[in-house]
């Protein structure tokens, strides 16, 4: 069965430092990958997607992730973090061919120190 | 133009109560989806419409749950005789149909039962 690991409850990160929230699947095949942020009071905002082509994926607000295969895992990065990138940051994955399902991670909370 | 709209934002009832809440999805979105977030937890899949196509109720954790949708139009999840355990933020999203095309959610309703 399809499940999603993001194994960092919470993070710290002073603001301009680097950011990187892990993320593990397990999935058969070649899975879709998403990574949604979740601001207080906000719902959930798609910050990048992955389907196919290129492992390395560039999303909004600076954000990236790469798709490592061989890891299962697609985590998600930021050069220098602002602080209002401070939420919680939710990563899925959805089986593909046709299947809607999405199968989300239980979130990483994000703090942003001045 | 607007995005996912749902009410009330927040609802406080007692056990035993049935409680209605209601999405309002992108206009043009065929594909509408609840999800249940309990407090420290990832979403958990409710149900998806999808057009004119029966539901899929699979992630419906109880027959007290139900949901309806008319058309492309507005949705309403109802829970009947309502537990603490129901206490939870629901969310709704829509997209254009399929698992390739984004998920776009809505603020959510904050339930809490007494």
């Amino acid at each position: 069965a399809q499940s999603v690991t993001q194994p960092d409850i919470h993070i710290t990160v002073s603001e301009g430092a680097s950011l990187e929230l892990r993320c593990n699947y397990s999935y058969g095949a070649t899975p879709y990958l998403f990574w949604y942020v979740q601001s207080p009071g906000q719902g959930l905002q798609l910050l990048l997607k992955y389907f196919s082509g290129d492992t390395l994926v560039q999303g909004i607000k600076g954000f990236e992730a790469e798709f490592k295969r061989s890891q299962s895992s697609f985590n998600l990065r930021k050069p220098s973090v602002h602080w209002s990138d401070a939420a919680e940051y939710f990563c899925a994955v959805g089986a593909g061919g046709g299947t809607y399902k999405y199968i989300f991670g239980t979130g990483t909370r994000l703090k942003v120190l001045a | 133009g607007a995005g996912v709209s749902q009410s009330p934002s927040n609802k406080v009832t007692e056990k035993g109560k049935d409680v209605e809440l209601r999405c309002d999805p992108i206009s043009g979105h065929t594909a509408l989806y609840w999800y249940r977030q309990r407090l420290g937890q990832g979403l958990e899949f409710l149900i998806y419409f999808q057009g004119n196509s029966a539901p899929d109720k699979s992630g419906l954790p109880s027959d007290r749950f139900s949901a309806e949708r008319t058309g492309e139009s507005v949705s309403t999840l109802t829970i009947q005789r309502t537990q603490q355990e129901d206490s939870a933020v629901y969310l709704c999203a829509s997209s254009y149909g399929t698992a390739q095309e984004t998920q776009y959610f809505g603020p959510g309703t904050r339930l809490l039962v007494l």
